[in-house]
């Protein structure tokens, strides 16, 4: 079974649409992390959490929310879909003092 | 904020062919460099982590070096076979703990 798992892995949308998408981990991990990954630009930090109390915003965290349900759950909204939402969602988890990032299968997304 | 460049974009090279793909960034002030892998329309697999202070990690046949002083890291890759095809992407985790990415390498070895 893989270690992080991510739901749904493709999602298609309309503008203006309330969506989440949602990360599990069972790698015991404390660290979460939410990335968008565009042709050309690479992958954006969006979200990231240190346990379940500490949310910290990234690079390019406007549009998006998230919350910390549990060590292994890490879900990502977007309230009000808008196309250039369009993206490659990848969830990642990571445990200090290493740090080493472990991602998920990524969530496809269109919004229409 | 931490750039991240990976030169070049593009690489294709004939089987068995040594290689080394760069990463550079312009933040010194890094805890770690990893290098990942990522099949078209997959998720990214880690290949190798080098913390600040190391010079080099070893994996079968890759070999990681890092050098902070310069912002600069290689991944060398022997003997390429076409199974090696893929994006390779470095990223560092900086100041915050934020990590960025470089925009990968598209690596194909031809048979």
């Amino acid at each position: 079974d893989a270690d992080v798992t991510q739901t749904p892995r493709n999602r298609i949308t309309k503008t203006g649409k309330r969506i989440m998408l949602e990360c599990s981990q069972t790698k015991g991990h404390d660290r979460m992390y939410w990335y968008r990954q565009d042709p050309g630009l690479g992958l954006r930090l969006i979200y990231y959490s240190f346990d379940v109390k500490d949310i910290n915003k990234g690079e390019i965290s406007d549009g998006y929310s998230v919350s910390r349900q549990a060590q292994a759950k890490f879900s990502l909204s977007l309230e009000s879909a808008i196309p250039n939402q369009t993206a490659l969602y990848f969830c990642a988890t990571s445990a200090p003092p290493a740090d080493e990032q472990f991602f998920g299968p990524g969530t496809r997304l269109t919004v229409l | 904020k931490q750039e991240v460049t990976q030169i070049p974009a593009a690489l294709s090279v004939p089987e068995g062919e040594n290689l080394v793909l760069n990463c550079s960034f312009t933040d010194s002030a890094i805890y770690n460099l990893q290098w990942f892998r990522q099949d078209p329309g997959k998720g990214l697999t880690s290949l190798l982590l080098i913390q600040s202070s190391q010079r080099e990690q070893t994996s079968g046949r890759l070999n990681a070096s890092l050098d902070k002083s310069s912002g600069r890291s290689t991944l060398y890759i022997a003997a390429s076979q076409p199974g090696d095809s893929a994006t390779y992407l470095c990223a560092v985790e900086s100041t915050g703990n934020q990590f960025y990415f470089g925009t990968g390498t598209s690596l194909t070895v031809i048979p």
